[in-house]
């Protein structure tokens, strides 16, 4: 079946670092992959998406690459805020429109 | 409007009531989500609606029922609930899904807290 693995946390970080949270997939097919924020006590927000190979999704200052040959769709951004920090979800969508999510990874941005 | 909405934003019953959780949108979006969060984990689904018809449940006790009255409005009704069914309730919505849902991203609601005494 399919699988989303990313990488645990937390992950803490000084502002202005370079984040990268690692995300692998296993899947039938070329399904289109999702990163998701989630703030405290809020809901998810779509952060950026990606429908085939070589895809770059962006938003925020954040990216992520489709990368079929590794299977992975790793989270970027050059220069975090404290604001950025936040639980982080890599996810898939299969045929039936289930969204796959991985475990979550929590970041943490000090001043 | 490009948002989904969701109230009550908090709610306590016990586990002789009979609550219902409410979820709207307003972007033309033909299918509709309920997902049930648990604390430090990932959303797990519930239920998929596709044109007002319910397509997917995953196996959800009868205790939770949903509801789709309208193409713009999604309820979740709740009856004899567990303590364990405490949890973030959260709704999503994503465009027409006659291409296949897989296709189109999903848009979330700010949830409702659910806790059951």
């Amino acid at each position: 079946g399919n699988s989303v693995t990313q990488m645990e946390g937390p992950v803490t970080l000084s502002e202005e670092a370079f984040l990268t949270i690692n995300c692998t997939y296993t899947a039938t097919g070329y399904p289109s992959l999702f990163w998701y924020v989630q703030y405290p006590g809020e809901g998810l927000q779509l952060l950026l998406k990606a429908t085939k190979a070589d895809d770059k999704g962006s938003n925020k200052g954040f990216e992520a690459t489709y990368r079929k040959e590794t299977t992975s769709f790793h989270l970027e951004k050059g220069s975090v805020q404290v604001s950025d920090s936040a639980v982080y979800f890599c996810a898939l969508i299969d045929s039936w429109g289930k969204l796959q999510f991985g475990a979550g990874t929590q970041v943490v941005v000090t001043p | 409007d490009t948002e989904v909405t969701q109230t009550p934003k908090h709610l306590v019953m016990g586990m002789t009531n009979k609550k219902s959780l409410k979820c709207e949108q307003h972007m033309g979006h033909r299918a509709m989500y309920w997902y049930k969060q648990k604390a430090k984990k990932p959303p797990e689904l519930m239920f998929v609606y596709s044109y007002e018809k319910l397509s997917i449940n995953e196996s959800v006790p009868s205790r939770f029922s949903p509801e789709c009255p309208n193409s713009s409005l999604l309820n979740l009704h709740l009856h004899a609930l567990q303590p364990e069914d405490s949890a973030l309730y959260l709704c999503a919505s994503s465009q027409d899904p006659s291409g296949g849902l897989s296709y189109n991203e999903q848009f979330f609601g700010p949830g409702t807290r659910l806790t059951v005494l």
